[in-house]
Parts: C-alpha cells; structure tokens; sequence
C-alpha cells in the first residue's frame, strides 16, 4: 500500500492555465505538507496544514492555494501558472506527536511551457 | 534564521570506498537533525536523525553525529555500495519537536561505481 501518494505524477502545461496536484495519505498522520523542490535539486517548504487547518505558510505567491477536504488529504491548486512554476511537488505527512518524522510521496514534476 | 549547509556535490566513489558527507547548521534553540535520502524518481526518505546533542543516528551501515560544538551532523559509511547513488539531504527542525518545519540543505548526489 502506498503511504503518500500523488496525481498526477507528471503535468505538462502552457502559462497561465490553472492546475490542480492532488495528494492523499493513509497513515493517519495529522499534518500534511507541500514542498517545492528547484532544478537544482533544492527543497523548501511551501505549506502544511494540522486537521485542515493551516499552519505553515511560507512566502509563496497568492497564486498557490492548499485545500485540505480532511486530514487524509492536501491539494494544491495553482492559477495562472508561470515558467518559473516549473519544479518537482512534493506532499508530506508527519504524526502530530513526531511531527519532525515526515514521509514524502513520490512527487510531481511540472512543466509549464 | 535557520540554515544547513552541506557540501557541495556531485561526489562519485567506487564501490567499497568510505563515503563523508558533511553538514553544518545555523539554528536557534535545540534543532533536532535529520538525513534524508532521494533515490532517482523517487521521494525523499528518512534516513537517519538524532535529537540532541552527541546522539549518534544510524541506519543501513549510514551514521551521523550531533555536534553542538561545531553545529554538525556529518553523515559517513565505511563501506559504499551501487545502491547507495542517490541525493543526500541533510536537515533541521528548529526546536525539538516543537516545530513542523523542515529546513533542507541543498542536497548532494552521490554516485557509486561498481
């Protein structure tokens, strides 16, 4: 069974469309994560969310929205989407009395054109 | 603020060989430490951590040490294997626990020969 999973795993699209990642995680962890990871390889928080509600929110533009439906579940909604968007998502959960421990999903490359 | 700084990559070895990799960190509090691993096409895995000060974290022949003294947590193998090619990420939490938030260092790609 997969712990963390995403959809799709790759997305290909043209500026300015909006575009939707999904992620779901049977662990019965309470707080889910969005991270980006660059061309370098370089990773950086983006979001997370405790029971729905969120916790985290780094400096990322109002482009980017998370929804959290329940706490199995985190998507990432993104309008209006520009070249520089073009990156891997990662979604990642962690359980609320080892928050610390986090476990990643597969990711999901992007590519704007 | 709270960064890690590892060295840079790529690092290639031949199998057998002793693998360091180093990681140093800025934080405030007591960070707790992490390596996680990023096989090709996959996520990232946890890999290895300690909590406080002069724990030792291992897992699969990988330890690391947690160094307030010289804010390090360098990450070695005595023996590597193929297998072992992948990105190395070290990273913190800035207080123990206390914080969801995990600060990465910029990764780094080891490849292992045969």
């Amino acid at each position: 069974d997969t712990a963390v999973s995403q959809t799709p795993k790759y997305l290909v699209t043209q500026m300015g469309n909006d575009k939707s990642i999904k992620c779901e995680q049977n662990l019965g962890h309470d707080t889910m994560y969005w991270y980006k990871q660059d061309s370098k390889k370089f990773l950086k928080i983006m979001f997370s969310y405790n029971n729905k509600e969120l916790i985290i929110n780094e400096t990322v533009p109002n482009r980017f929205s998370p929804k959290s439906p329940d706490k199995a579940h985190l998507n990432l909604h993104i309008n209006s989407l520009e070249l520089g968007d073009s990156a891997v998502y990662f979604c990642a959960s962690s359980p609320a009395s080892k928050s610390s421990e986090q476990y990643f999903g597969p990711g999901t490359r992007l590519t704007v054109t | 603020g709270n960064s890690v700084t590892q060295m840079e990559g790529p690092v290639t070895l031949s199998e057998e060989a002793f693998l360091t990799i180093n990681c140093t960190y800025t934080a405030t509090g007591y960070p707790s430490l992490f390596w996680y691993v990023q096989y090709p096409g996959e996520g990232l895995q946890l890999l290895l951590k300690a909590t406080k000060a002069d724990d030792k974290g291992s897992n699969k022949g990988f330890e690391a040490t947690y160094r307030k003294e010289t804010t390090s947590f360098h990450l070695e193998k005595g023996s590597v294997q193929v297998s072992d090619s992948a990105v190395y990420f070290c990273a913190l939490t800035p207080t123990q626990g206390g914080s969801e938030k995990l600060v990465f260092g910029k990764g780094t790609k080891l490849t292992v020969n045969p």
